[in-house]
């Protein structure tokens, strides 16, 4: 298994560019989360999936969207990027006996430069 | 709610000698605990949990914590560290509707 994956690995964007942060996994987790990490702030929840076509928000949700469509994919969307958004993402799941908030897989994380 | 502090934001060790790394929570639950270790550049990965069953807990590559629910804190420690050890280390606890993640103890290991 693969576990979980992220594309890409670093990006680079402008101010006001939008961009789609990519996730899988491949052991039929049903749970999926969006985190952003920055220095001295642990991990933050975007957003998070309990099941595919359900989503909802996190702490920091605004200027990110997510859908669900299938088990295996999570995608995040930066809608318009600002210099706040510069951070390094993680994706994670975790599998259904355990819930949402139990142990987390996660995935190698995106850096984004946002100029 | 719930959150988590984690008392030192850098540990400093040297090779051979024992890491300990504080974490106090607060829960109005009775919660799940975890630490896990980030490598540079690298995701997190769980090293243990805590649910109850056990108040010592042992993880992996050696590490163990315990959990004091009078003292309301989950430290983790190694009798020995190892070069590999270099870190970065998050106490998390899980609440009723998401994960409170600690702000992170960088470890460094002497030669």
């Amino acid at each position: 298994n693969a576990g979980v994956t992220q594309t890409p690995k670093f990006q680079v964007l402008k101010t006001g560019q939008s961009m789609t942060l990519q996730c899988a996994q491949d052991m039929n987790h049903e749970y999926m989360s969006w985190y952003r990490q920055d220095p001295g702030m642990g991990l933050r929840l975007i957003h998070y999936s309990v099941g595919a076509g359900i989503t909802d928000q996190g702490e920091v949700p605004n200027g990110y969207n997510v859908s669900r469509s299938t088990t295996e994919d999570f995608p995040l969307r930066l809608l318009s990027a600002a210099p706040s958004q510069t951070s390094v993402y993680f994706c994670a799941s975790s599998y259904s006996t355990g819930g949402p908030w139990e142990t987390q897989y996660f995935g190698p994380g995106t850096r984004l430069l946002v100029l | 709610a719930q959150s988590v502090t984690q008392l030192d934001s850098h540990v400093s060790v040297s090779e051979g000698t024992p890491v300990l790394l504080r974490c106090n929570y607060s829960s109005s639950y009775s919660p799940s605990l975890f630490w896990y270790v980030q490598h540079p550049n690298k995701g997190l990965q769980l090293l243990l949990k805590y649910t109850s069953a056990a108040t010592l807990v042992k993880g992996i590559n050696g590490f163990e914590a315990e959990f004091k629910k009078s003292e309301t804190s989950f430290h983790l420690t190694k009798p020995s560290a190892h070069m590999s050890d270099a870190a970065e280390y998050f106490c998390v606890v899980s609440g009723e509707d998401k994960l409170s993640f600690g702000a992170g103890t960088t470890v460094t290991v002497r030669a």
